[in-house]
């Protein structure tokens, strides 16, 4: 079965220093994996997919076969980055790409 | 646009008592999940909607929870005679297509259900 690993609860951080948020994942196929973010009192939104392979907001992240992982980056900490962030697996099972969540880590950035 | 909505937002239930949680999705898309999330935890996945057709509904917990859509839109979660362990928020999300390339799926703002 698939699960997805954040061994963080809570992240915090100062503004303007570096952003790692831990992801780990287990699957027996080739998954796709996403980061999902919500901000204070907002619904849950797509930040960005690994198949993309972009940079959205400053955040990036590299999907790490060997490793199993998918951690978040970000060089430089904004306090307006300040949300709840999930990472998250899709598989396709011939139903949908359900996701498979973590269980979200709480980035705080201050000042 | 609007988004994927939900209603109601809040919902006390007396523990046995049945709910109906509704789901408008974004006109046009065709997928339809439903998900539910814990204190504390991340969603997790109950069911599945491809138009009407309810394609997985693997995570529903028990017998107690069932899902529909009759005319591929609207969709209702109906949980029956509801135990404290149902309380949680239930979270909609819907999606342009089916399948791949992974479609991005957007979520509703959720119904935080509280049974006493």
């Amino acid at each position: 079965a698939q699960r997805v690993t954040q061994p963080e609860k809570l992240l915090s951080v100062f503004k303007g220093a570096p952003v790692e948020l831990k992801c780990n994942y287990s699957y027996s196929g080739s998954p796709e994996l996403f980061w999902y973010v919500q901000y204070s009192r907002q619904r849950l939104q797509l930040l960005l997919r690994h198949i993309s392979r972009e940079s959205i907001k400053g955040f990036t992240a590299d999907l790490n076969k060997g490793e199993t992982s998918f951690h978040l980056k970000k060089p430089f900490a904004q306090e307006e980055d300040s949300a709840m962030y999930y990472c998250a697996l899709s598989r396709d099972t011939g139903g949908g790409n359900k996701l498979t969540f973590g269980t979200g880590t709480q980035l705080k950035v201050e000042l | 646009g609007a988004g994927v909505s939900q209603s109601p937002r809040y919902k006390v239930a007396k523990r046995g008592q049945d709910v109906a949680l509704r789901c408008d999705p974004i006109s046009g898309h065709v997928s339809l999940f439903w998900y539910q999330q814990a204190l504390g935890q991340g969603p997790e996945f109950l069911t599945y909607f491809q138009n009407e057709a309810q394609l997985d509904k693997s995570g529903l917990p028990s017998d107690r929870f069932f899902a529909e859509r009759p005319e591929g839109s609207v969709s209702t979660l109906k949980i029956q005679r509801t135990q404290q362990e149902d309380s949680a928020v239930y979270l909609c999300a819907s999606s342009t297509g089916a399948g791949t390339p992974n479609y991005e799926q957007y979520f509703g703002p959720g119904t935080r259900l509280t049974v006493t």
